[in-house]
């Protein structure tokens, strides 16, 4: 199994600037997150999907669009880059049940906004 | 208001010693997560707990929920621990039933 694979692993944008990030996971996880990373502060959720066409917002959704068209993808669009958006984003999958709940993480991207 | 704490926030110690890390949470949980993440590297999941104390190696946890408090541990330290080490849990008050909130992490370099 690859695990939950994240691209690109680094990225420049300009200001205004549309990207996504893309994210997949080959271990049938109901469950998928995105997060992001900033220095000083713990993990903070964006985004979240409970299974294919469902998703729902996080603590920090502001900016960021998610969709879950099947269980495997879970891609993030960033839809008007802003510096404020510099960050480290980790996409985690895992199973919904109690007994199944530990989360994997993929490798990061890291994203600078000029 | 931070539902996670750790402490401390950086550790420097020499080849050999034990170390402890602490964590202390506000929301009811029905898990908790030690995560490691190297420099420039990912998030690995250490330990996973719901009760007790688990070790892996030379890697041990402890959880007493009644004081909603965690520890890890790690004996005979060595440089490659160096890393963050990240205190996670899993809410059980959350609508979405997986909402996870996570410490700022605590930063230990081992000196050889």
């Amino acid at each position: 199994n690859a695990g939950v694979t994240q691209t690109p692993k680094f990225q420049v944008l300009k200001t205004g600037q549309s990207m996504t990030l893309q994210c997949a996971q080959d271990m049938n996880h109901e469950y998928m997150s995105w997060y992001r990373q900033d220095p000083g502060m713990g993990l903070r959720l964006i985004h979240y999907s409970v299974g294919a066409g469902i998703t729902d917002q996080g603590e920090v959704p502001n900016g960021y669009n998610v969709s879950r068209s099947t269980t495997e993808d879970f891609p993030l669009r960033l839809l008007s880059a802003a510096p404020s958006q510099t960050s480290v984003y980790f996409c985690a999958s895992s199973y919904m049940g109690h007994s199944y709940n530990e989360q994997f993480f993929g490798p990061g991207t890291r994203l600078t906004v000029l | 208001k931070n539902e996670v704490e750790q402490s401390p926030q950086n550790l420097t110690a020499q080849e050999g010693e034990f170390i402890t890390i602490n964590c202390s949470y506000s929301v009811g949980i029905s898990a908790l997560h030690w995560l490691q993440q190297h420099p420039g590297g990912g998030i690995v999941s250490l330990f996973m707990l719901s009760s007790g104390k688990k070790k892996h190696g030379r890697l041990i946890a402890t959880i007493n929920i009644q004081e909603k408090h965690s520890s890890l541990h790690i004996t005979a330290s060595h440089p490659r621990d160096s890393a963050v080490y990240i205190c996670a849990v899993r809410s059980v008050n959350s609508n979405t039933g997986n909402q996870f909130y996570f410490g700022t992490g605590t930063s230990l370099t081992v000196i050889p």
